[in-house]
């Protein structure tokens, strides 16, 4: 089964730092780039941007550009979102997603494999 | 950057009526787009990908239409488990961007 599997729910303080991550199976995760969408409370869904694993080619939604950095780790199948310093405006909940429906590779294919989020709660 | 509209933000339909949402994008992007469903606390799903091909899975009462700026996403006999947050995407160019979503209640 391909599977998209999340790190868990965190309650931080504003300035903190975090790093969340994303862990690809059931394919070979080098061969997909992976997206990251946060999803705000009562908001729609935003793209901030995505990774290659394969060699950490990144796209950044101008929006998140310096606010927040994607890596990866393509030798355990795992992609990773973080933050330096967290704002309470950074709460939310942030999903990461595999452009594969086509298996084209590329980053404009349909968001096919999500995972299942990971709730950010930022309060003093 | 490519924005994207959808109406109605919110609409509620009895059981086995036919629902349409639109979702306008802000210059044309061929068929480059892509419906959503979404429950509370799940992901999103696909549902409709290239504007209008059903992704393996989806109940064929689901149906996407539209190119250039004008999409529609039609369910065309409503069920109960359709009640959920329903958002369009464009994926024609970077940044990717959604729709700001249609509530669905199931009356």
């Amino acid at each position: 089964e391909v599977r998209l599997v999340q790190s868990g729910a965190e309650v931080k303080k504003p300035g903190e730092s975090l790093k969340i991550s994303c862990q690809g199976s059931g394919y070979t995760f080098t061969d997909f780039w992976v997206a990251w969408v946060r999803h705000l409370p009562g908001k729609g869904l935003e793209w901030m941007g995505i990774i290659y694993p394969d060699d950490s080619d990144t796209r950044y939604n101008p929006s998140f550009k310096g606010q927040v950095t994607l890596s990866a780790d393509k030798t355990i199948s795992a992609a990773y979102l973080q933050w330096s310093s967290l704002q309470v405006s950074d709460a939310g909940t942030y999903y990461c997603a595999r452009p594969g429906r086509s298996g084209s590779g590329s980053y404009y294919d349909a968001l096919d494999i999500w995972g299942q989020g990971t709730m950010v709660t930022v309060s003093s | 950057d490519i924005q994207m509209t959808q109406s109605p933000s919110s609409l509620a339909a009895s059981v086995g009526d036919r629902v349409t949402i639109t979702c306008q994008a802000s210059q044309d992007i061929s068929t480059a787009l892509n419906w959503f469903q979404q429950k509370p606390g799940k992901a999103p799903m696909l549902l409709i990908y290239d504007a209008s091909q059903l992704q393996t899975g989806v109940p064929p009462r689901f149906s996407g239409s539209g190119s250039g700026t004008h999409f529609t996403l039609t369910i065309s006999s409503l069920q109960p488990e359709d009640a959920a947050t329903y958002s369009c995407q464009q994926s024609d160019l970077l940044p990717l961007t959604f729709g700001p979503g249609t509530l669905l209640h199931i009356k």
